[in-house]
């Protein structure tokens, strides 16, 4: 079934830790996008890539980096994990990056950082 | 800076008709989206305006007034399935989607 995955489901993390949180997708969309999603705000853009082999800084980036090695993959990584990140991580794609580019979200990662 | 405005909670009863607002603020627009999530889910894609007016798919339509800088989207024939928080998002100038905090909508019978 095609779409994007992402792992682990769940995390429970020791500050410091560092972690690295997994996205695929099979639709063969070039941009793919990480946002964190706390209670009372809306999603926020974490870093994203237009297209393979690019990356770029969204609105909150620091203590978090990103690769994108193929068009598929696009893992996220916290050097060093702090209590602020607790959240839940969304990774997105769309075929796209104008305007009519709908996104598609995989079902969320939740990270606990204690 | 750039900001997104929507109410944080609304009630409906099953069978009615509701309205959710959004009103923006942004650097640049290329267009303007509504998502639908549910708890514990992903946002999943409702709608998409870019000019003026209305959009309708089904029991859901949305209105656009770039000139207002103002949204909403309309609910029909409400049913419980449709309790969720719908998310409003705006694509500023670098193509970037801005997202508001979402409405959590209420379905009583």
């Amino acid at each position: 079934i095609a779409g994007i995955t992402q792992a682990p489901t769940s995390q429970i993390l020791a500050a410091g830790r560092r972690m690295t949180l997994r996205c695929t997708q099979d639709m063969r969309h070039n941009a793919m996008y990480w946002y964190r999603q706390d209670l009372g705000l809306g999603l926020r853009l974490i870093h994203y890539s237009n297209t393979a082999g690019t990356t770029g800084k969204g609105e909150v980036p620091d203590g978090y980096s990103v690769s994108r090695a193929n068009t598929d993959d696009f893992p996220l990584t916290l050097a060093s994990a702090v209590p602020s990140q607790t959240s839940v991580y969304f990774c997105a794609s769309s075929e796209g990056t104008d305007s009519t580019s709908e996104q598609f979200f995989g079902p969320g990662t939740r990270l606990t950082v204690l | 800076g750039q900001n997104i405005d929507q109410p944080t909670e609304m009630t409906a009863t099953e069978g009615a008709i509701v309205q959710i607002n959004c009103t923006y603020q942004t650097s640049g627009f290329n267009g303007l989206f509504w998502y639908q999530q549910h708890a514990g889910e992903a946002p999943t894609f409702l709608s998409y305006n870019v000019l003026d007016g209305l959009e309708e798919k089904g029991r859901f339509s949305s209105f656009l007034s770039r000139s207002k800088g103002y949204s909403y989207l309309l609910l029909k024939e409400l049913q419980m399935k449709d309790s969720a928080s719908y998310l409003c998002a705006v694509m500023d100038s670098n193509y970037q989607l801005i997202w508001g905090a979402g409405t959590k909508l209420i379905i009583k019978p």
